[in-house]
């Protein structure tokens, strides 16, 4: 079946530091890709999407390129900040439209 | 953007005492709408889908009649915890989406800090 693997945590990094979550999926056909962020004690928010192949999506400093060569949505961002600490989940959305999200990856940004 | 509403945000009550949580989409319709449970520094766990006018479709080992779902408008899911007990203390999300289309995201409310003394 469909599947999201995202690499484990957590993840701690200095301000200003080059950020990189691994996602790899599995599914069928053409899934649509997400990137959500769960700051503590919240609910998720979408970061970003993309929806085809080579597709990029951007928003806050953040991107992911939709890979399908290598079935990856790999978020990155330049230059972290404090505020960036949060769990990041990634997910797909597939043709039956089932969402399939990560376990998760918590990450903590340090002055 | 799409907003989803979740009320209360946090609950604290006895042991026994049925609580409601509820689920809003403020500026979308949503026929579908899903309520998440998650435990602490875990992925969320679905545990079941909301049809608007129809039963839910509760996911395996979810008992259906501990968790009571109603979905009687286009804007408003409702999950209700039937005599909680401590292990029933939890985060409680929901989301909606706002088509029936692959490519749509799902929006999530801020989620419910459930205690149960």
């Amino acid at each position: 079946g469909d599947s999201v693997t995202q690499m484990e945590g957590p993840v701690t990094l200095s301000e200003e530091a080059f950020l990189t979550i691994n996602c790899t999926y599995t599914a069928t056909g053409y899934p649509s890709l997400f990137w959500y962020v769960q700051y503590p004690g919240e609910g998720l928010q979408l970061l970003l999407k993309a929806t085809k192949a080579d597709d990029k999506g951007s928003n806050k400093g953040f991107e992911a390129t939709y890979r399908k060569e290598t079935t990856s949505f790999h978020l990155e961002k330049g230059s972290v900040q404090v505020s960036d600490s949060a769990v990041y989940f990634c997910a797909l959305s597939d043709i039956g439209n089932q969402f399939y999200f990560g376990t998760g990856t918590s990450l903590t940004v340090i002055p | 953007g799409a907003v989803v509403s979740q009320h209360p945000s946090r609950v604290i009550c006895k042991s026994g005492t049925s609580v409601k949580i509820e689920c809003r989409s403020l500026d979308f319709q949503a026929t579908t709408m899903f309520w998440y449970r998650q435990f602490p520094k875990q992925s969320l766990m679905l545990m079941a889908t909301s049809n608007e006018g129809s039963k839910a479709t509760y996911e395996q080992g979810v008992e259906k009649d501990k968790f009571l779902i109603n979905h009687a408008s286009l804007t408003l899911s409702t999950l209700t915890v039937t005599s909680a007990h401590p292990e029933d203390s939890s985060f409680y999300i929901c989301s909606a989406r706002e088509g029936q289309i692959s490519n749509q995201p799902q929006h999530f409310g801020d989620g419910t800090r459930l205690s149960i003394l």
